[in-house]
């Protein structure tokens, strides 16, 4: 498998424009993860998914944010409008659930580094 | 609020030491995990133990977990220039005997191993 994949790996945009990220889980997880890391605040959840469903979007920051999970393989974290303090390393991690219903490891993307000017 | 928090927040060492690095939580888990992150790249899973283990060995790595004092440590032993990273513990909340399905991330240990 190739892992968690995430796309595009680097976004440089302007403040005002439409930010689209992408990622492909790992075939078979069955939870998605959405993450942000900055220096100031670490690493953050945004938004998770079971089975394609949204289960907890309480870190998502604000109504500019968004994400979509249309099915198993495919997730998108949106922010429109984009502003400067959304500059961040966004992750992708999937995970699936153990025989005991306890967690296992997340397996991360490589991040998508995004830019607002 | 964050349910890890790692202590210290930088450690700095010699090549063949030994790093110690601690890990607190707040609530009831059911297990606990460390992550590893190199510069401008994702975590990596490193090792996981479980609410009812105590230690966990993994090559030059041993975890140990004291849910009585709700506390791990990740101990790299013979360290090496490559080790050098940031480590991260990540708990997994005990919802009633199951899993919520998330992790809680603790802001993680910025290790520099000097050749």
């Amino acid at each position: 498998d190739a892992g968690v994949i995430q796309s595009p790996r680097h976004e440089v945009t302007e403040m005002g424009q439409e930010v689209t990220l992408r990622c492909k889980p790992i075939s078979g997880h069955d939870y998605l993860f959405w993450y942000r890391q900055t220096m100031m605040r670490g690493l953050e959840l945004l938004i998770y998914f079971n089975n394609n469903v949204p289960i907890d979007d309480s870190g998502m920051p604000e109504d500019r944010f968004s994400a979509k999970m249309p099915n198993a393989s495919f997730s998108t974290l949106k922010i429109q409008p984009s502003e400067p303090r959304d500059s961040a390393v966004y992750f992708c991690a999937s995970s699936l659930l153990g025989v005991l219903g306890l967690n296992n490891e997340q397996f991360f993307g490589p991040g998508t580094r995004l830019t607002v000017l | 609020s964050q349910q890890g928090e790692e202590d210290p927040q930088a450690l700095s060492i010699q090549e063949g030491e030994n790093a110690t690095m601690n890990c607190s939580y707040k609530t009831s888990i059911n297990n606990l995990q460390w992550y590893r992150q190199n510069s401008g790249r994702g975590l990596v899973h490193l090792i996981l133990i479980r609410s009812n283990e105590r230690e966990k060995h993994s090559g030059r790595l041993r975890v140990t977990l004291d849910t009585s004092k709700k506390s791990s440590s990740l101990l790299i032993t013979a360290s090496r220039a490559a080790d050098t990273a940031s480590y991260f513990c990540a708990t997994d909340a005990n919802a009633g005997g199951t899993s919520y399905g998330k992790l809680t991330f603790g802001q993680g240990t910025i290790l520099t191993v000097h050749p």
